[in-house]
Order: C-alpha cells, then structure tokens, then sequence
C-alpha cells in the first residue's frame, strides 16, 4: 500500500522568503502522480502543483517549485518570495493507477510579516 | 468553468440522526470522490465513481454510510445513524480521468463541516 509522510506539522517563514516543506512517500508503483494541495481555513483543497513521476524535470508553477527526488521518494516544495496569502496548511498527496489521492497529514505555514 | 458544488456547507445533528450531503461536480468529468477529512488529519477516500459505477468503496463504513451517483452526474453522501466519530469536513472532488488516462488531476469542492453532539 502506497503511505506519504510529512514530517513537519508547522513551519514559519518571513515575508518575502523563502521556505521549503517535506514530503516522502512509498510505494511499488512505477507510474504515478505527486501533488501539493494547498487548504487556507475556509478548507477548500486548491492544487498548487503537480509532478508526474516519469518527467526528471522539476515542475515549476510562478512562486512555487517542487524537488522530485524518484529514488528517494522524497518530493519537496519549495516556496519563493512568500507572501500573506500563503499561510494554509499544505497537503503532499500521491496519485497511482486508479487515480485515488493518498494524503500526507499536512504542514500548517505561517506567514510572518 | 463552474467549480464542484456541494451542499450544505454545515450540518449539527445528534448522534444517531441521519445526514445527507450533495455534490455536483465540474460538468463532463467522469469520475467522482467523497473524502472524510477528520480535524488534524489529511482526507481519506470514502469512495470513487466513474460515470454511475463504483470503482473504490474499500473505505466506506457500508454498516451507516452509503453513497450514489444517478445518471452519472450528482452524487448523495447518506450517514445513517450518525456517530461522534463521524464530526469532518466531507470533501467532494471530481476529474476527468477514466479507465484510458493516466493519473489526473483533481478538483475540490468547498466541503461540508459536519458536527455530531
């Protein structure tokens, strides 16, 4: 069965700053699907970003990137210039051959002006 | 594009009551899922249609909850009876993945806060 672990339950970071939040997973499956989900208080699930496990290539969307590491399962995002607006808890989520999502239990982010 | 509609947005009952939440997903995706995230926690599948078939209820309490999806569009979510270990945010998400895609995004509703007393 395929789990994903999120090892920091809250981190902060500076306005403007840069932060980095972590994400393992494990599973046996060759194809597959990583995501960050980003869930502000109102609690609506907004994708920040998605890597498909076949690309090398790092997936960048504006201010947020990700570093897939495929051997080491691990899969990390990385957010640049943070902003108030980023504060929310964010969710690593796996996607296999049936597309249903395994969720990590989330990093709250603070933002601190 | 519309986004996945769900209804209500809060539901308090006592325990032992019934429940029922309404999902209307983004028009023309194929599969449909309902996700229990409980407080502090990541959500957990319940269940997954595509179009009106199920395809994953593993994780469905089938003793009090059940879940349909008519004509392949709106879903129901029924608790019945409800338990205090059933207060979460019940999250419905749809895509466009089908049996010939590979994995796919998927889109989420607002949720519904349900609080058992």
């Amino acid at each position: 069965a395929q789990t994903v672990t999120q090892s920091q339950p809250e981190m902060s970071v500076q306005e403007a700053e840069t932060v980095t939040l972590s994400c393992t997973y494990d599973t046996s499956e060759s194809d597959y699907y990583l995501f960050w989900y980003k869930q502000p208080p109102s609690r609506q699930m907004i994708l920040v970003i998605r890597q498909e496990a076949y690309k090398q290539q790092n997936a960048t969307e504006n201010r947020f990137s990700v570093n897939f590491q495929k051997a080491a399962k691990s899969f990390s995002l990385k957010i640049s210039d943070s902003q108030l607006g980023d504060a929310a808890m964010y969710f690593c989520a796996y996607g296999g051959a049936t597309n249903k999502l395994i969720f990590g239990t989330g990093t709250l982010l603070a933002v601190q002006p | 594009e519309a986004g996945v509609a769900q209804s209500p947005r809060y539901k308090i009952i006592e325990k032992r009551q019934s429940v029922a939440f309404w999902c209307n997903p983004i028009s023309g995706h194929a599969t449909l899922y309902w996700y229990q995230q409980i407080l502090g926690q990541g959500p957990k599948l319940l269940i997954q249609f595509q179009n009106n078939g199920v395809v994953d209820d593993s994780q469905l309490p089938k003793d009090r909850f059940s879940a349909e999806r008519l004509k392949g569009v709106d879903s129901t979510l029924k608790i019945q009876p409800a338990k205090l270990e059933d207060s979460a945010v019940y999250l419905c998400a749809s895509s466009p993945w089908d049996d010939l895609r590979g994995t796919d995004t998927q889109y989420f509703g607002p949720g519904t806060r349900l609080t058992v007393l």
